[in-house]
């Protein structure tokens, strides 16, 4: 089955600065990449997303970018804010049928300083 | 309507009780699941429903049993629970494949 992992696990910035967390997919026949944020105690809520027709996605201050040849996809965020502050969480799916079976990277705790 | 509703959003339960967790959805949405987190961890697949159909059951003990009842309900029956399965269970549903999921707020689950 798909193994996802992701680096770092924590991820300390000051304001302002850039933050790029990475993931690495085992599953070849895998085919969307979203990027989920989890606030503490609150639920992910989607962020960013790439399809595998895709090389890379811009959505105002966070990217994100897919190397299919090397099962690898990032998660970029310039101009971070303090409310950036959450834990990530990226995640690969290959779609069958009507649904999509994500299986989550273990998560980044970013932390924005003021 | 763009949210999933789950209740109760805590609950407190002994090992000898029977209680369901639910799940409503109104944007239609075909596929609908349940992931199980524990703190400071990812989200974990339990089950996922495509077509009011039981797609995936990810070898989950039988003390937890889904139901669909339409397209825009799920819940998660619950039964002789062991401590260990207090957690954060979270409803999620999707368009279809390709498609991100919208995740529930959660149902905080204390197993005492």
């Amino acid at each position: 089955g798909e193994n996802v992992e992701q680096h770092p696990s924590t991820l300390s910035v000051q304001e302002g600065d850039s933050a790029v967390i990475k993931c690495t997919y085992s599953d070849s026949a895998s085919n969307y990449f979203p990027w989920y944020k989890q606030e503490l105690g609150k639920r992910p809520q989607l962020i960013i997303d790439i399809r595998s027709n895709v090389g890379e996605k811009k959505d105002q201050r966070i990217a994100v970018t897919l190397n299919k040849t090397a099962k690898h996809f990032s998660l970029h965020i310039t101009e971070t804010q303090p409310e950036d502050s959450a834990v990530y969480f990226c995640a690969a799916s290959s779609t069958t049928g009507g649904y999509n079976k994500l299986i989550f990277g273990a998560g980044t705790r970013l932390a924005v300083h003021p | 309507d763009t949210e999933v509703t789950q209740t109760p959003k805590h609950l407190v339960m002994g090992m000898t009780n029977k209680k369901s967790l639910k799940c409503e959805q109104h944007m239609g949405h075909r596929a609908m699941y349940w992931y199980k987190q524990k703190a400071k961890k990812p989200p974990e697949l339990m089950f996922v429903y495509s077509y009011e159909k039981l797609s995936i059951n990810e070898s989950v003990p039988s003390r937890f049993s889904p139901e669909c009842p339409n397209s825009s309900l799920l819940n998660l029956h619950l039964h002789a629970l062991q401590p260990e399965d207090s957690a954060l269970y979270l409803c999620a549903s999707s368009q279809e494949a390709n498609y991100g999921y919208t995740f529930g707020s959660g149902t905080r689950l204390t197993v005492v």
